[in-house]
């Protein structure tokens, strides 16, 4: 069980260009979100999923898009990186359950992939 | 709109004192509170959680917490501190549609000395 996987951990892109961060869970949780953590800033949600086929924008959504076509992955894309997005991001997992649950609504955290746009 | 507030950005307190850590929030409906630690370079943790019933919650590393409904504030607590307790405490509240988002608060670095 590895919980929730977050790659690439490091990544230098220049202004204008495209990537990918890539998020895996496999404890079949139906809610996925990615964090923006900037200092001083806490974290910002970006988008959020609460099943497959279903994305919906956070606090800061722009120049970011997502796509849930499984369970398992929710891949977060940077369309043209600007040094704004400079930042450490974190894709996370949960699941409902009732109130008695003891894991229900917990977030279990990627280990980030920090990210410099130049 | 749900919303967390901690108030210092840094609290400092000696090894083998008692801590706080002070978060407020703002909900409509009843609270889903929560405290996460992060550690240096590291990703984030659980430590507890308050969903119901009893005020005082306890969770990880003799952590606990607070519920206070009438000030609406959820304090993080610890009898004794310890220097590996230093790091970055972030608390948060479950966005009111069960979607399960998180609101999170700006974060408070704790520092303990020896």
């Amino acid at each position: 069980n590895a919980g929730v996987t977050q790659t690439p951990k490091f990544q230098v892109l220049k202004t204008g260009q495209s990537m990918t961060l890539q998020c895996a869970q496999d404890m079949n949780h139906e809610y996925m979100s990615w964090y923006r953590q900037d200092p001083g800033m806490g974290l910002r949600l970006i988008h959020y999923s609460v099943g497959a086929g279903i994305t919906d924008q956070g606090e800061v959504p722009n120049g970011y898009n997502v796509s849930r076509s499984t369970t398992e992955d929710f891949p977060l894309r940077l369309l043209s990186a600007a040094p704004s997005q400079t930042s450490v991001y974190f894709c996370a997992s949960s699941y409902s359950g009732g109130q008695g649950t003891s894991g229900a609504n917990v977030l279990t955290f990627g280990a980030g992939s920090r990210l410099t746009v130049l | 709109a749900q919303s967390v507030a901690q108030p210092e950005d840094q609290v400092n307190v000696a090894e083998g004192n008692p801590l706080t850590v002070k978060c407020t929030y703002s909900v409509s409906g009843n609270p889903y509170l929560f405290w996460y630690v992060q550690y240096p370079n590291r990703g984030l943790q659980f430590l507890l959680k308050y969903i119901t019933g009893d005020n005082l919650v306890k969770g990880s590393y003799g952590f606990e917490a607070e519920f206070n409904k009438s000030q609406t504030s959820f304090h993080l607590k610890k009898p004794s501190a310890l220097v590996s307790d230093s790091a970055l405490y972030f608390c948060a509240v479950r966005d009111s549609g069960n979607t399960g988002k998180l609101i999170f608060g700006q974060g408070t670095t704790l520092q303990v000395k020896p």
